[in-house]
């Protein structure tokens, strides 16, 4: 199975801040990695898939980006209703694999 | 506007039964593949299943495989995850997630709100 290797697993910011999470794969998985948010008690939202595509709707402060097996999403200037946990996932294979998620606080 | 609304939780007893089920709507259910995915009460986030849009073809995560079964009913517009033999560690919040397109493997575009699994005597 492919691992996703997560981090940080939380972080602290401030309005405004720019956020960098990254995800490191196992093995190669082309661009085949999807970011979601989630927040308590409400359904996951697909922010980017194909590595570095914006779902229709996100807004642009969210962006994507790749090298090799290391993938990572950017908030720049992080908003209020930005804070929430966020996971990167790989479909590249079955086992479909998330990683740990990345909790972004106050 | 895509609507994916769990049921079937609750609090299961260790070795017992839950069906869960998915009714969703403001899509051509039958074109594409549905998943249930669940996280954790550590909030890990785990895929469980996938079937294709003809019901066929599921995929198992190798924790679940032989106990659970995933189906549909694309005349009702249903999914549905068929949990046996049930384990502490089966104790989850349940997401039911639609495929972005048809392909097999993919992302999930949409997801329910879930639904809660309580494994414990």
């Amino acid at each position: 199975a492919v691992r996703m290797a997560q981090s940080p697993s939380s972080v602290s910011a401030s309005i405004g801040d720019r956020v960098t999470i990254t995800c490191r794969a196992s093995q190669g998985i082309k661009s085949y990695l999807a970011w979601y948010q989630h927040k308590p008690g409400k359904a996951p939202e697909l922010l980017i898939y194909a590595a570095s595509t914006l779902q229709t709707g996100v807004p642009a402060r969210f962006s994507g980006s790749a090298s090799g097996t290391s993938f990572t999403l950017t908030i720049s200037g992080l908003q209020s209703e930005d804070f929430a946990t966020y996971y990167c996932q790989q479909y590249y294979s079955y086992p479909l694999t998330f990683g740990g998620g990345t909790k972004v606080e106050i | 506007e895509v609507q994916l609304l769990e049921s079937g939780g609750g609090l299961v007893q260790p070795g017992g039964p839950l069906r869960l089920s998915c009714a969703a709507s403001g899509f051509s259910f039958s074109r594409f593949p549905m998943s249930w995915v669940r996280q954790t009460p550590g909030k890990e986030m785990e895929w469980v299943a996938t079937i294709s849009g003809s019901g066929e073809s599921p995929y198992y995560a190798d924790s679940v495989k032989g106990r659970f079964t995933i189906s549909r009913d694309n005349s009702k517009n249903t999914l549905y995850l068929q949990m046996n033999s049930l384990r502490g560690e089966d104790t989850a919040v349940y997401y039911c997630a639609k495929s972005a397109y048809g392909g097999i493997i993919e992302y999930f575009q949409d997801w329910g709100q879930g639904t809660l699994i309580i494994v414990s005597s």
